[in-house]
């Protein structure tokens, strides 16, 4: 039982270039998320998504982009990058059902810590 | 809707003190919440919740919080500090729906970090 995988750990981007961070759980959660975090400031969730097929926007999404076609993988998709992207991207799941709604707290992925210059 | 107010970004204490960590929310119902730590390079891990029942719950590592509806606090206390405990603490909380459960979103606050000299 892995919990959240998020690939790459690191990377540099280029202004302008696009690219793919990746979020898997092995859980069966239904809820997944994408949140970044900068020094200061919390986190800020981007996008999130109930189940498969279904994503909607949290607080800051403008210049990113997800998809959700099965429960394990819930990809973020940077295109364009600019350098106010530059931050530590954590995938967050959880489990929200009848029985068992909110209760859990969040399983967190290690991060992905984007550089963009 | 819900927001966290973490009060002192950073909090130093001596090895065997008393760890006291502030915070504050708003919510229209009696929330669910939560305290998560991050050490460096990782993600949040998840230290303890306030769902329902007793006030007062114990978490991980020997942290424990009390839920305070009068004042809308959430306080993260530890009896005697461990250099082990350097680390950077999130609260976050989670609104309670009409139907029971929690909605689909935390909301953190921005942070507290604990340094243990």
């Amino acid at each position: 039982n892995a919990g959240v995988t998020q690939t790459p750990k690191f990377r540099i981007l280029k202004i302008g270039q696009s690219m793919t961070l990746q979020c898997t759980q092995d859980m069966n959660h239904n809820y997944m998320y994408w949140y970044r975090q900068d020094p200061g400031m919390g986190l800020k969730l981007i996008y999130y998504s109930v189940g498969a097929g279904i994503t909607d926007k949290g607080e800051v999404p403008n210049g990113y982009n997800v998809s959700r076609s099965t429960t394990e993988d819930f990809p973020l998709r940077l295109e364009l990058a600019a350098p106010s992207q530059t931050s530590v991207y954590f995938c967050a799941s959880n489990l929200l059902s009848g029985r068992h709604r909110g209760g859990y707290g969040y399983t967190f992925g290690s991060g992905t810590r984007l550089t963009v210059v | 809707a819900q927001s966290v107010t973490q009060l002192g970004s950073h909090v130093s204490v001596s090895e065997g003190a008393l760890v006291l960590l502030r915070c504050n929310y708003s919510s229209s119902v009696p929330p669910y919440l939560f305290w998560y730590v991050q050490y460096p390079n990782q993600g949040l891990q998840l230290l303890l919740k306030y769902t329902t029942g007793a006030t007062l719950v114990k978490g991980i590592n020997g942290f424990e919080a009390e839920f305070k509806k009068s004042e809308t606090s959430f306080h993260l206390t530890k009896p005697s500090a461990h250099m082990s405990d350097a680390a950077e603490y999130f609260c976050a909380v989670s609104d309670v729906l009409r139907s029971g459960g929690s909605n689909d979103k935390l909301a953190f606050g921005k942070g507290t970090l604990l340094t243990v000299n």
